[in-house]
């Protein structure tokens, strides 16, 4: 069965760098989303991308963070500047037309 | 706004023993229900969804959970636990407003005793 593949697996970075979180969706996807798990705490939506632009963001998605889909088959999550505060489990999750959202197994990134 | 309660932060049961979740949902149309299990460290797998038709669905690892509209409710259930059960459970609900996503619980974490 096809899966949605994330790197890297874990990620420590330095306040104030810049991370970018990789996605590899499953092939017939249409849609994309991005989703943030503190930890201890409830999974909560970032962001979702349909047609090479964003079609919904939450208002944890601020101009921080950006999204791309560059050549058809990565989907990026970008942080520019991370803060302590983005230390988080990020799930992409695909899917197609009505159907279920599928998870990617998760990147852990650490900010310090 | 669409919302998800799951009212237990945490339950243990006895392994052989039976288990209820329980999630309420709120939600102005038909739903796409779903519960999804989290080990520790790990990613999100999806048990069982519900997204029309039968209001019992059945699901991986011998959990069926139950739509009931009239209680804005989508229990889970397992009739026998394993000790391997013990995870946190995620009750979650797809939504189709300006595209769709999936808004979750805050989670019950289930703890297994022999």
């Amino acid at each position: 069965e096809p899966e949605v593949t994330q790197t890297p697996s874990h990620q420590v970075t330095q306040m104030g760098q810049e991370v970018i979180l990789r996605c590899v969706p499953i092939s017939n996807h249409l849609y994309f989303y991005w989703y943030r798990q503190i930890l201890g705490q409830k999974v909560e939506f970032l962001v979702s991308f349909y047609n090479n632009e964003i079609s919904e963001k939450s208002e944890i998605f601020d101009d921080q963070f950006s999204v791309e889909r560059p050549d058809g088959s990565n989907f990026t999550l970008k942080i520019r500047s991370t803060k302590l505060e983005d230390s988080a489990m990020y799930f992409c999750a695909g899917t197609a037309v009505g159907e279920t959202q599928y998870f990617g197994p998760g990147t852990r990134l650490l900010v310090l | 706004a669409q919302s998800v309660t799951q009212p237990d932060i945490h339950i243990t049961v006895s392994e052989g023993a039976s288990l209820e979740l329980r999630c309420n949902y709120s939600y102005g149309a038909t739903p796409y229900l779903f519960w999804y299990v989290q080990s520790p460290g790990q990613g999100l797998q999806l048990l069982l969804k519900y997204f029309s038709g039968d209001t019992l669905v059945q699901g991986i690892k011998g959990f069926e959970a139950e739509f009931k509209r009239s209680q804005s409710s989508f229990n889970l259930r397992k009739p026998s636990v394993h000790w391997s059960d013990a995870a946190e459970y995620f009750c979650a609900v797809g939504t189709n407003t300006g595209g769709f996503k999936t808004i979750f619980g805050a989670g019950t974490r289930l703890f297994v005793k022999a």
